[in-house]
């Protein structure tokens, strides 16, 4: 079983700023790796497929990057409907789909 | 709009069984790959089986943690996807998630499912 390890684990920031979050896995993947945004009470949302397109209606400030193991979600700068928490998910060994265990980015 | 409609959650005993069900709307449905995920409360994601499309085979693949107590099926006539859970355990408490896509593009509002005695 692939193993997605996201760092880290909480991340403070403010508005404006820019996240860096991690995503590694255990084993590659290629760039079957996806991102998805949680907010509180909410189903999660696909945000990144592909390791780096962006789903529809996603803005543009959310940038995904990497192959093989090591894998990026980028958010330029920072709007106050973007602290939640982010998952990523790897697809490249389905059916035997694994999330990460997710970063919870926090308003500072 | 693609919409997806999770029903049949509720409370059972360990050992007890539940079904879900979980209707499609805005899409054709008979082509998409259905997969369940569950959420324990306050925890990550995990998924739980798939069904694909009759038209690539309609077979089921299931986690190990599941298997051989969970079942999916899918009635395409009624857009309608289930998951049937038998000798449940404390653990599988969590809210359950429909879900469509290979990489998971849409998902549905949930089911709680309680396992308590």
């Amino acid at each position: 079983e692939i193993v997605l390890t996201q760092s880290p684990g909480t991340l403070s920031l403010s508005p404006g700023e820019r996240a860096t979050l991690s995503c590694r896995a255990s084993q590659s993947v290629s760039t079957y790796l996806a991102w998805y945004q949680q907010s509180p009470g909410q189903a999660p949302r696909l945000f990144i497929y592909g390791a780096s397109t962006r789903a529809t209606g996603i803005p543009d400030r959310f940038s995904g990057s990497g192959s093989g193991t090591d894998f990026t979600l980028t958010i330029s700068r920072l709007e106050p409907e973007d602290f939640a928490v982010y998952f990523c998910l790897q697809y490249g060994s389905s059916p035997m789909y694994t999330f990460g265990q997710g970063t919870n980015l926090e308003m500072k | 709009e693609v919409q997806l409609v999770e029903s049949g959650g509720g409370l059972v005993k360990p050992g007890g069984s539940l079904t879900l069900s979980c209707v499609g709307s805005g899409f054709i449905f008979s082509n998409a790959w259905v997969s369940w995920v569950r959420q324990a409360p306050g925890k990550g994601l995990e998924w739980v089986g798939r069904i694909k499309s009759k038209p690539s085979g309609g077979t089921t693949d299931y986690a190990a943690p599941v298997k051989g107590r969970f079942t999916v099926s899918r009635d395409d006539s009624k857009n309608t996807a289930f998951l049937q859970m038998n000798s449940l355990k404390t653990e599988d408490t969590a809210l359950y998630y429909c879900v469509i896509g290979w990489y998971f593009d849409h998902w549905g509002r949930g089911a709680l499912v309680t396992v308590s005695s």
